[in-house]
C-alpha cells in the first residue's frame, strides 16, 4: 500500500483558506487519492477525489503534483465546522476483492475564531 | 436521509455478552465494508462484502467475530464473548459499483465493554 505522510496538526484563521498538505511518493499511476475528514465522534466524511488533475467540488479543491508525489487539499474559506481530522489515503487494491482504506493518523485542523 | 444508517449508536454492555450491530448501506450500494476505530486512532479494516458474498477478512477480525450479509442489503456484526479490548467505534461503508470505488459511512456504534 501506497503510505501517506501528513503534519499531525494544523491551525486556520476563520474566513481564511486551509490548505492541508500530504505526501504520497510511492504512489502507483493508477491509484487514486482520497480524502475523508471526521468531526469528532462522527464517522468520516468523503471530501474529494482525484488521479491526476486537480478537483474542485462543493466542498473543497484538491491539487495534485504533475509527479503525483504530494497533494494539497485546500478548503477556500474556513469555518468552525470545518473543525476535525482530514485523511489523505492512496486508494488501492487489496488482492483479494477490495479496496479498504487505509487511514493513517491524520491531520487535526483547528479553526481558529 | 438516505445515506448509511446504524444501530445502535451506542451500546454499553458486560464482559462475557454478545452484542450485534447492524449496518443498513445506501440504497443499491453493492460493496460493504466494516471497519473499527480505537481511541485517538484512524479506522482500521475488519471485513469486506460484495452482495451477500464476504470476500476479505483482517487478521483483526478474530473467531469471536463474524459478519453477515444474508440478502445482500443490510449487514449485521456479532462480537461474542465481548472483551474490554473490543471497547471501540465500528464503523459501517458502502459503495456503489464501479471504480474508482468512494466509500460513503455510517455514523458508527460506539460500543464500551465493561
Amino acid at each position: 500500500d501506497a503510505k501517506t505522510t501528513q503534519p499531525p496538526s494544523m491551525d486556520c484563521a476563520e474566513g481564511r483558506a486551509a490548505n492541508l498538505p500530504c505526501n504520497h511518493s510511492t504512489i502507483s499511476g493508477n491509484e487514486y487519492v482520497y480524502w475523508y475528514r471526521q468531526i469528532h465522534s462522527q464517522g468520516p466524511q468523503y471530501i474529494i477525489h482525484g488521479l491526476k488533475n486537480n478537483e474542485t467540488n462543493e466542498m473543497a479543491s484538491l491539487i495534485i503534483t504533475e509527479d503525483r508525489k504530494s497533494s494539497t487539499l485546500i478548503l477556500p474559506h474556513a469555518t468552525l465546522r470545518d473543525t476535525a481530522v482530514y485523511y489523505c489515503i492512496v486508494l488501492s487494491y487489496s488482492g483479494a476483492g477490495s479496496y479498504q482504506l487505509t487511514f493513517g493518523k491524520g491531520t487535526k485542523l483547528s479553526v481558529i475564531p | 436521509d438516505t445515506g448509511v444508517s446504524q444501530d445502535p449508536r451506542h451500546k454499553i454492555t458486560k464482559r462475557g455478552q454478545n452484542v450485534t450491530f447492524r449496518c443498513d448501506p445506501i440504497s443499491e450500494h453493492n460493496r460493504l465494508y466494516w471497519y473499527r476505530q480505537t481511541l485517538g486512532q484512524g479506522p482500521e479494516f475488519l471485513t469486506y462484502f460484495q452482495n451477500e458474498a464476504q470476500l476479505e477478512k483482517s487478521r483483526l477480525l478474530s473467531d469471536r467475530f463474524s459478519a453477515e450479509r444474508p440478502k445482500g442489503s443490510f449487514s449485521t456484526l456479532e462480537i461474542q464473548r465481548t472483551e474490554q479490548g473490543d471497547s471501540a467505534m465500528y464503523l459501517c461503508a458502502s459503495s456503489p459499483r464501479g471504480l474508482p470505488e468512494t466509500q460513503y459511512f455510517g455514523p458508527g456504534t460506539r460500543l464500551l465493554v465493561l
